[in-house]
């Protein structure tokens, strides 16, 4: 089982949806949790930290549960320039070396 | 963004040669990543440095090595590159480790 999972998609949705992505993760003892995005052919980025208490950045949410090891991130209202691969990344116990997920592929349609 | 470059962008290797990747940071951060990023693997860690000469392996370590003789710099080497080995590198920077990485633009390595 990998540390970190993700669906893969794509997901391809119209401008304007909400769309939500899911990741799950093996370490209990994970402290640290982030979503990064990637543009084509492009570094990562840091989009948001993940927070126990769930955390809203503009038109992103992420939720994080511990008791079920999953961690979600929400768009609402979708623009053509959120078309990227949305990395769900863990850092497992008191270490700062991160797992990432292989990336759940987004595709806004205009 | 925080400066962080990685040289040389793109590089084409013949089997057996030996290869040098270079990653310079200008942000004096203490932690320093090797990364690889395959189709279906997702980014994997190589190795790591957590101060001038202390570097650790990652996951996937085999046939990479690594020196960081200056904050700035952290090289990855592979010694004798094989078609495995072709990949896209990219390199990361933390400052403290309770954050998240600020990652290097990646070289392009093909190993033919």
């Amino acid at each position: 089982r990998k540390e970190v999972e993700q669906d893969p998609g794509p997901f391809n949705v119209p401008e304007g949806a909400t769309v939500a992505f899911n990741c799950t993760y093996s370490n209990s003892a994970s402290q640290s949790f982030f979503w990064y995005r990637q543009d084509c052919r492009k570094e990562p980025k840091l989009l948001m930290s993940v927070y126990s208490s769930g955390n809203e950045d503009g038109r992103f949410t992420a939720q994080l549960n511990r008791a079920s090891q999953y961690i979600s991130l929400l768009i609402r209202d979708s623009k053509l320039s959120d078309s990227a691969t949305y990395l769900c990344v863990v850092a497992p116990g008191a270490t700062n070396k991160l797992i990432f997920g292989t990336g759940t592929l987004l595709a806004v349609q205009p | 963004d925080a400066g962080i470059t990685q040289s040389p962008r793109h590089k084409v290797t013949e089997t057996g040669t030996p290869v040098t990747l270079r990653c310079h940071q200008t942000e004096n951060h203490r932690y320093m990543y090797w990364y690889r990023q395959d189709p279906g693997h997702g980014l994997r860690l190589i190795h790591y440095s957590y101060g001038v000469k202390d570097t650790d392996k990652g996951e996937v370590s085999d046939g990479y090595s690594v020196s960081r003789s200056k904050t700035e710099d952290f090289l990855l080497t592979l010694e004798s590159a094989t078609s495995s080995q072709t990949s896209v590198y990219f390199c990361a920077i933390n400052l403290d480790g309770n954050y998240g990485y600020t990652f290097g633009s990646g070289t392009r390595l093909t190993v033919v």
